[in-house]
């Protein structure tokens, strides 16, 4: 089955630029879409396609995605950005299912 | 805008079955897919399986299979996700998204795509 790998945490200043990665085989030949999920709260999409974004998501929040690795870009961090990411792609390898990597834990110095 | 509602927590009792329902409004039931993700404490997300309406076609996660049914009611715009032979491992947070779905150009439909929107979620505690 595929495997999409996530650092468990990332650590970022006020106004920096945080990265998050998702790494998966040749994954750059698959469409990514990333969560932001906070405390007790249900998940939201941020980025789809790669790099679209829904409407009210900040111009902030950039996608891209090449070879094994797929990467979410926080740009301006701020405090209300803290949660945790999580990738999501489809294995069309195994009859289509759904698969999230482990997530990353964005946390806002 | 779809918003989709689920039911209440739910405790139930090691062997037992446990149904949660996901109530859309705001849209075209039969336009998307609905999906089920659960995420244990502390954990992760995991998505369980997925139905497209129309069709009544399913896709599961292998891990659940055999253990998990998903079903719609499209009179009252609903979906449901059946999970049985519940043990304590199963105790999670439950939630159902919705997505669109493909063709395969011979005959199959999967579902697809980006989760958005997402139900509030529902707690089932598996306990003695």
């Amino acid at each position: 089955s595929y495997v999409l790998t996530q650092p468990p945490s990332v650590s970022e200043a006020p106004g920096q630029t945080a990265r998050i990665t998702c790494g998966g085989n040749n994954i750059g030949s698959k469409n990514v879409h990333w969560y932001q999920q906070k405390p007790g709260q249900a998940p939201v999409l941020v980025v789809y396609h790669d790099s679209d974004r829904p409407s009210g998501i900040p111009e902030r929040f950039s996608g891209s995605n090449s070879g094994n690795t797929a990467t979410l870009t926080i740009s301006r961090v701020e405090a209300g950005d803290e949660a945790d990411y999580y990738c999501q792609v489809w294995d069309s390898s195994s009859d289509h299912r759904g698969v999230f990597g482990g997530g990353t834990k964005l946390t806002v110095l | 805008q779809v918003q989709l509602v689920q039911s209440g927590a739910e405790v139930k009792k090691p062997g037992s079955s446990v149904k949660v329902s996901c109530k859309a409004s705001g849209g075209t039931f039969n336009s998307y897919a609905i999906n089920w993700v659960r995420q244990a404490p502390g954990q992760g997300l995991e998505w369980m399986g997925g139905i497209i309406p129309i069709f009544g076609t399913t896709n599961y996660a292998q891990k659940f299979q055999g253990t998990v049914t998903i079903t719609t009611d499209e009179s009252t715009s609903t979906a449901y996700m059946e999970l049985s032979s519940l043990r304590s491992e199963d105790t999670a947070v439950y939630y159902c998204a919705r997505s669109s779905y493909f063709h395969d150009g011979s005959g199959s439909y999967y579902v697809s795509g980006w989760f958005d929107p997402w139900g509030q979620g529902t707690l089932v505690t598996v306990s003695s």
